[in-house]
């Protein structure tokens, strides 16, 4: 049973125009949510992270929304670049010592030239 | 900063072998995980070290997996006897006291 998921495998946008990435869970008692990005044959790297207690976070040309009532969580990139293109992934986590995260399956975010 | 290496980056074994990986972590994060993405699905769990002991191993998958961490350096994932479905890109992450998590490369293992 997957608790975080990414119903889009994959997402082709325009440079310079929005990506728009969503993410959903199941599990209200997460507490802090996270967008990695992965190139091949690397390690996913951070990207920006929410907590519950906010609604936006930005940092630069990435935005994470987060709607609690929804379970909903979406990362906007603007204006996208070509070196946007990479596997995106969702995760969460609950606060306290452990905070191991649970992963969505990913989004293949392909931003043409 | 050296960031969290792991290797090999690739193995192919055959059904019925042992593989070892390795990580060795940043220095001075005490937390150390092992994630495994199957077959592109989702980036899956598998153990929490805190220093050299196991917080967490509830997402091993069975008993043919054995993880350990020498001196709370860095640590290993054998696989005994690997099966088919044992193939993945297993990961290993380092964490320092909050959310700052930094992955390794990743080990591809194909198992046929």
């Amino acid at each position: 049973d997957q608790q975080v998921k990414q119903n889009s495998p994959s997402l082709s946008v325009q440079e310079g125009r929005i990506s728009i990435l969503n993410c959903d869970y199941t599990n209200s008692m997460f507490d802090y949510f996270l967008w990695y990005k992965k190139y091949p044959a690397e390690g996913p790297t951070f990207l920006i992270s929410i907590s519950s207690i906010k609604d936006k976070n930005e940092d630069g040309r990435f935005t994470v929304f987060l709607n609690k009532s929804a379970k909903h969580l979406s990362l906007h990139i603007v204006p996208s670049q070509p070196g946007d293109s990479a596997v995106y992934f969702c995760a969460a986590s609950f606060s306290g010592s452990a905070r191991q995260l649970t992963f969505g399956s990913g989004t293949q975010l392909t931003v043409l030239p | 900063e050296a960031g969290v290496t792991q290797f090999p980056s690739h193995s192919v074994i055959e059904k019925g072998q042992t593989v070892t990986l390795r990580c060795d972590p940043i220095s001075g994060h005490d937390n150390l995980y092992w994630y495994r993405r199957v077959m592109g699905k989702e980036i899956k769990f598998l153990l929490h070290f805190v220093k050299e002991s196991k917080q967490d191993e509830s997402g091993m998958p069975n008993n043919r997996f054995l993880a350990e961490r020498t001196g709370g350096t860095y640590s290993t994932l054998k696989v005994q006897p690997a099966e088919l479905e044992d193939s993945g890109v297993y990961f290993c992450a380092t964490r320092d006291s909050g959310y700052g998590y930094t992955f390794g490369s990743g080990t591809r293992l194909t198992v046929v």
